[in-house]
């Protein structure tokens, strides 16, 4: 199974600062077709997961523009710029490259 | 407007079956893969199952923790997902949510699984 891992496990950002998110995967996430299949989620307070970022890079229908997506066939960066309040909560990525599906343990964003 | 809602959940003695339902609405559902992803109290995501949709033959795909204990499928016609869990036990208490397509672009609320005696 592909494991993923993230770090760090949490951290705390004052509000208008930026935050990074870091995803490491055991194997290239990178298909042949060029597709890297790297998802990051936002799990927030007593909410379903919502997906944020889709095939690394790409932002979701409706996820502000304060997200981003990058990295490379291994090793990925969920940044978020000038966090807001509404950005609280858990950051998952996962890789849907191939079955059995899995996503990193976690990262909790806590505003200061 | 895209609706997941999933249904079926309670409490279940050890060695219990459950059927979860997931009815959607609002996307063409024939066209999409469907899944279920649990979350234990308190932990990370799951994935558990995965159904494709007619264009792959309604292809089934399971976590390996679980295979053979879980059966996914779908009525089209209903714009439905179903889970059959079978032989529950502690570790399967969870939320269960159903997720639409390979993405996993929308999930449902979810369903409380306590599987308790």
């Amino acid at each position: 199974d592909i494991v993923m891992t993230q770090a760090p496990l949490s951290v705390s950002v004052t509000p208008g600062e930026s935050a990074s998110i870091s995803c490491r995967s055991s194997k290239s996430l990178l298909h042949s077709n060029g597709i890297t299949y790297v998802y990051w989620y936002l799990q927030k307070p007593g909410k379903s997961p919502q997906l944020l970022i889709y095939r690394m890079s790409n932002l979701a229908s409706g996820v502000p523009d304060r997200f981003s997506g990058s990295g490379s066939e291994t090793d990925f960066t969920l940044k978020i710029s000038r966090v807001e309040a509404e950005d609280v909560g858990i950051y998952y990525c996962g890789q849907l490259l191939e079955n059995p599906y899995t996503f990193g343990a976690g990262t909790k964003l806590e505003l200061k | 407007e895209v609706q997941i809602l999933e249904t079926g959940g309670g409490l279940v003695k050890p060695g219990g079956s459950l059927r979860l339902s997931c009815a959607t609405s609002g996307f063409n559902f024939n066209d999409y893969f469907m899944n279920w992803v649990r979350q234990a109290p308190g932990k990370g995501l799951e994935w558990v199952a995965q159904i494709r949709n007619k264009n792959y033959n309604y292809a089934t795909y399971y976590a390996e923790s679980l295979e053979g204990r879980v059966t996914i499928s779908r009525d089209d016609s209903k714009s439905s997902v179903y889970l059959q869990v079978s032989s529950l036990r502690a570790e399967d208490t969870a939320i269960y949510y159903c997720t639409r397509s390979r993405y996993f672009d929308f999930w449902g609320p979810g369903t409380m699984v306590t599987v308790s005696s």
